[in-house]
């Protein structure tokens, strides 16, 4: 059964276009992240949403916009595609963010390549 | 700021061979340290932690020490297998407001039969 799972796994596209990648958690978690990890595997966090609230935005493009729906959920969009966007994305969750339950479970990664 | 650095890699190793990977850490106040692995094609999990000075964590006969005085969490294994090639990141959770983690920027470790 999988804790965190993101779609899809691959995403190939465009300069310019939009896409969307959607995350879900069936951990019961209040606080899910979205990480950016580039070639070199750097991993930086770009956001976190606890119980569909934003808590914290990093210095990212207002191109990237999550969207928390409900908290089990948390979609990132991405408009106008740039090359420098191609990296892999990872959402992850927490039980909550008072830093109480330090472990972050990850999903698999969508790996995202801009032509 | 608060940072973390890792010993750059790759590491090649043979098995059995003894292991560590290096990791120091730059923070204000009194962060939590772990290390997290990510196997290919895979996200990263939690290796192990270690909450407050003087603490080891371990597993999987991975231990880390988290020692202030060097501000160092190095992570050591007696004796590699095939099985633990993949990239580990080092990462510390801190409180500025609201609790954040920051990685290391990984190091990959290959291991030979």
């Amino acid at each position: 059964d999988t804790a965190v799972s993101q779609t899809p796994k691959y995403l190939v596209t465009q300069m310019g276009n939009d896409k969307s990648i959607k995350c879900e958690q069936n951990l019961g978690h209040d606080t899910m992240y979205w990480y950016k990890q580039d070639s070199k595997k750097f991993l930086k966090i770009m956001f976190s949403y606890n119980n569909k609230e934003l808590i914290i935005n990093e210095t990212v493009p207002n191109r990237f916009s999550p969207k928390s729906p409900d908290k089990a959920h948390l979609n990132l969009h991405i408009n106008s595609l740039e090359l420098g966007d191609s990296a892999v994305y990872f959402c992850a969750s927490s039980q909550d963010s008072s830093g109480t339950s330090y472990e972050q479970y990850f999903g698999p990664g969508t790996r995202l390549t801009v032509t | 700021g608060n940072s973390v650095t890792q010993m750059e890699g790759p590491v090649t190793l043979s098995e059995e061979a003894f292991l560590t990977i290096n990791c120091t850490y730059t923070a204000t106040g009194y962060p939590s340290l772990f290390w997290y692995v990510q196997y290919p094609g895979e996200g990263l999990q939690l290796l192990l932690k270690a909450t407050k000075a003087d603490d080891k964590g371990s597993n999987k006969g991975f231990e880390a020490t988290y020692r202030k005085e060097t501000t160092s969490f190095h992570l050591e294994k007696g004796s590699v297998q095939v099985s633990d090639s993949a990239v580990y990141f080092c990462a510390l959770l801190y409180t500025s407001g609201t609790y954040k983690y920051i990685f290391g920027t990984g190091t990959r470790l290959k291991v030979l039969a």
